[in-house]
């Protein structure tokens, strides 16, 4: 059964930074595309970002291009989401999910970051 | 505001079928087969519902069913039942500058 349990949300500051993981298990890890998905209170679906498999390839959503940073670590089975310079809007749900072909297959039960003073 | 746009609420009985409309552009659900749905329950993670305009998941329902006519995706629900009440959303990719846009999602009730 594919888990993913992410972690490292809270409440942090304007222009502050943070760190997500998402640790993966029941699948093999390595072989997949993963992506961070948010969801601000009350809101829709918001595509973050994207990583291939051997970490050559990252996307990213236009709100947060140049601030955050996807990356992952296969021999830990762990995806990461780092976010700097975070604004209030970017308080959110934060969902890791498997990633096929642009469609996002399992999610993990999200953790809430709040960017507030 | 959302780039893909579906109505913000829809309606049915049980029984009945419903659709769920989601429009974009030729730079999006019109130019690619990679549209994809998702039911949300309030409070829990979203769920694949369709894939690649009308593939299913494994364990999904034939009750659900996607299409797609030009720029406009659809997401049908036959034999509404009350646990199908809940948000709906669309998601397309958008190309190799955007990568991947979402509807602003639909809530579905069942009456």
């Amino acid at each position: 059964e594919v888990r993913l349990v992410e972690t490292g949300g809270g409440l942090v500051q304007p222009g502050g930074s943070l760190r997500l993981s998402c640790a993966a298990s029941g699948f093999p890890f390595s072989d997949y595309w993963m992506s961070w998905v948010r969801q601000a209170p009350g809101k829709g679906l918001e595509w973050v970002a994207n990583i291939k498999q051997d970490e050559t390839e990252q996307y990213y959503g236009g709100s947060v291009k140049g601030r955050f940073t996807i990356s992952r670590d296969n021999a830990k089975n762990s995806l990461y989401l780092h976010m700097n310079s975070l604004r209030v809007e970017d308080t959110a749900v934060y969902y890791c999910a498997t990633t096929g072909a642009v469609r996002f297959d399992s999610w993990g039960q999200g953790i809430l970051v709040t960017v507030s003073s | 505001q959302s780039a893909l746009t579906q109505p913000a609420s829809v309606a049915g009985s049980p029984g009945q079928s419903i659709t769920i409309s989601c429009t974009g552009t030729s730079s999006d659900i019109g130019n690619y087969n990679l549209v994809s749905w998702y039911q949300q329950y309030p409070g829990k993670a979203p769920k694949l519902m369709i894939f690649e305009v009308t593939k299913r998941p494994s364990g999904v329902s034939n009750r659900f069913s996607g299409s797609k006519s030009g720029n406009t995706a659809s997401l049908t629900i036959s034999g509404l039942q009350a646990d199908d009440e809940a948000d709906y959303y669309c998601c397309s990719y958008a190309g190799t500058t955007i990568h991947v846009v979402f509807g602003g999602g639909t809530k579905l009730t069942v009456l």
